[in-house]
């Protein structure tokens, strides 16, 4: 049983789409975050969220505790959005855990 | 500096070779973390050092071997690898254990 579950797995918009990633976690957690992986590359922390919402240019993200369940969204997608996004939750004092990520191809 | 450097950013090593991979970061973090992703998979956690002892070992074989000389720095030394060992290895730190994370880019490792 993964304790990080993301949807969708794969992913493909039109350039100029607004997209929205799911992401709901089974454990209690201190903090989510949102990671962004270029193919074959290093990954980037986008947020790091207890509470609320974040907005970041086109990215937003959102937690609702309540319902173990977080969302990141893309305004006005670009191709060069086309990444995988993993999201990835720490229960208190303790290590991540990962979710399986969701493959985002942004077509022009 | 809001970085976590990684080097070499490629390698390719043979069964019988020793090498080594490079983590540094300047940014004050306390806890430095080794992970290694097969392709199209979540990162896997290896090690985590914090104030620069080591904390968790996730039973990784005795082939990998960390070392951090200074809190800026996390070497992962490497010997008699497997060619299942081939994969990207990334390193983060925080500033304090599981708190406010930066990933590096990562050291692509192929095995032959």
């Amino acid at each position: 049983k993964n304790e990080v579950e993301q949807s969708p797995q794969n992913l493909t918009a039109q350039e100029g789409e607004f997209i929205t990633i799911n992401c709901s976690y089974s454990v209690g957690i201190s903090a989510l975050h949102w990671l962004q992986q270029h193919p074959g590359g290093g990954i980037v922390s986008l947020f790091m969220l207890s509470s609320g919402k974040k907005k970041h240019g086109r990215l937003i993200a959102t937690i609702n505790i309540q319902e173990k369940h977080s969302s990141l969204h893309i305004t006005a997608s670009h191709p060069r959005d086309s990444a995988v996004y993993i999201c990835a939750v720490i229960p208190t004092g303790n290590q991540f855990y990962f979710g399986t990520g969701t493959s985002l191809t942004v077509i022009p | 500096d809001t970085e976590v450097t990684q080097t070499p950013k490629h390698l390719v090593m043979g069964m019988t070779n020793k090498k080594s991979l490079k983590c540094e970061q300047h940014m004050g973090h306390r806890a430095m973390y080794w992970y290694k992703q097969k392709a199209k998979k979540p990162p896997e956690l290896m090690f985590v050092y914090s104030y620069e002892k080591l904390s968790i070992n996730e039973s990784v074989p005795s082939r990998f071997s960390p070392e951090c000389p200074n809190s800026s720095l996390l070497n992962l030394h490497l010997h008699a690898l497997q060619p299942e060992d081939s994969a990207l290895y990334l390193c983060a730190s925080s500033q304090v254990p599981w708190y406010g994370y930066t990933f590096g880019s990562g050291t692509r490792l192929t095995v032959v």
